[in-house]
C-alpha cells in the first residue's frame, strides 16, 4: 500500500508571506495522482490543488502552486500571500491510476496564520 | 447547496448500539465513498461505490459495519454493537467517472461526527 508522510504537524506563517508545506510519498507506480486537500476549523475538506504524476509542469491555481519531484517522491505546496483564510488543516493525498479508488491521506499539517 | 450533504451532522451513543449515517451525493455522481478521521489524522478510506454497486472495501470496515447504496444515489452507513474506538468522523465523498479531459475529483461532505460513550 502506498503510504503519505506529511513531516511537519504545524506551520506558523505571517500573512501576505510564503510557506511551503512538505509531502513525501512511497510509490512503487508510475501512474497516479497527487493532491492537497484543505480542511478549515469545522467545516468540510475541499481540493486545493491537484498534480497529474505524467505531467512534469508542476500544478498551480491562483496563490497556490506545487512543487512535484517525481523521483524523490515528493510533492510540496507553496502558498503565496498567505491570508488569514487559509488557516487550516492540509492534507496531502495519494490515488493510484491503476489499482484501488482511495485517496491515501498523510496525518495533515496544521496551519497557522498570524497578522 | 448542491454539495455532498451528511445527517446527522452529530451522534452521541452509547456502546453496543447501533447507529446509521446518511450521505446524498452531489445529484449526477455516480461513485460515492465513506471515509473515516479519527483526531490527528487523515481520513482513512472505508468503501467505495459506482452505482449501486459496492467495488472495494477496506480492511478496517469490519464485520459491525454494513453500507448500502440501493438505488445508485444517497447510501447509508451502518455500524452495529458499536464500541468506543468507533469514536470519529464519518466523511462521505463523491465523485463522477473520468472522462477524456475530465479528470476525477473527490468533493467531501461535512461530515458526521460520532461519539461512544
Amino acid at each position: 500500500a502506498q503510504t503519505v508522510t506529511q513531516s511537519q504537524p504545524e506551520m506558523s506563517v505571517q500573512e501576505a508571506e510564503t510557506v511551503t508545506l512538505s509531502c513525501t510519498y512511497d510509490t512503487s507506480e508510475s501512474d497516479y495522482y497527487l493532491f492537497w486537500y484543505k480542511q478549515p476549523p469545522s467545516r468540510q475538506m475541499i481540493l486545493v490543488i491537484r498534480q497529474e504524476a505524467y505531467k512534469q509542469q508542476n500544478a498551480t491555481e491562483n496563490r497556490f502552486s506545487v512543487n512535484f519531484q517525481k523521483a524523490a517522491k515528493s510533492f510540496s505546496l507553496k502558498i503565496s500571500d498567505s491570508q488569514l483564510g487559509d488557516a487550516a488543516m492540509y492534507f496531502c493525498a495519494y490515488k493510484s491510476d491503476n489499482s484501488g479508488y482511495a485517496l491515501n491521506f498523510g496525518k495533515g499539517t496544521s496551519l497557522l496564520v498570524t497578522p | 447547496d448542491t454539495g455532498v450533504s451528511q445527517d446527522p451532522r452529530h451522534k452521541i451513543t452509547k456502546r453496543g448500539q447501533n447507529v446509521t449515517f446518511r450521505c446524498d451525493p452531489i445529484s449526477e455522481h455516480n461513485r460515492l465513498y465513506w471515509y473515516r478521521q479519527t483526531l490527528g489524522q487523515g481520513p482513512e478510506f472505508l468503501t467505495y461505490f459506482q452505482n449501486e454497486a459496492q467495488l472495494e472495501k477496506s480492511r478496517l470496515l469490519s464485520d459491525r459495519f454494513s453500507a448500502e447504496r440501493p438505488k445508485g444515489s444517497f447510501s447509508t452507513l451502518e455500524i452495529q454493537r458499536t464500541e468506543q474506538g468507533d469514536s470519529a468522523m464519518y466523511l462521505c465523498a463523491s465523485s463522477s467517472s473520468p472522462t477524456s479531459g475530465f479528470q476525477e475529483t473527490q468533493y467531501f461532505g461535512p461530515g458526521t461526527r460520532l461519539l461512544v460513550l
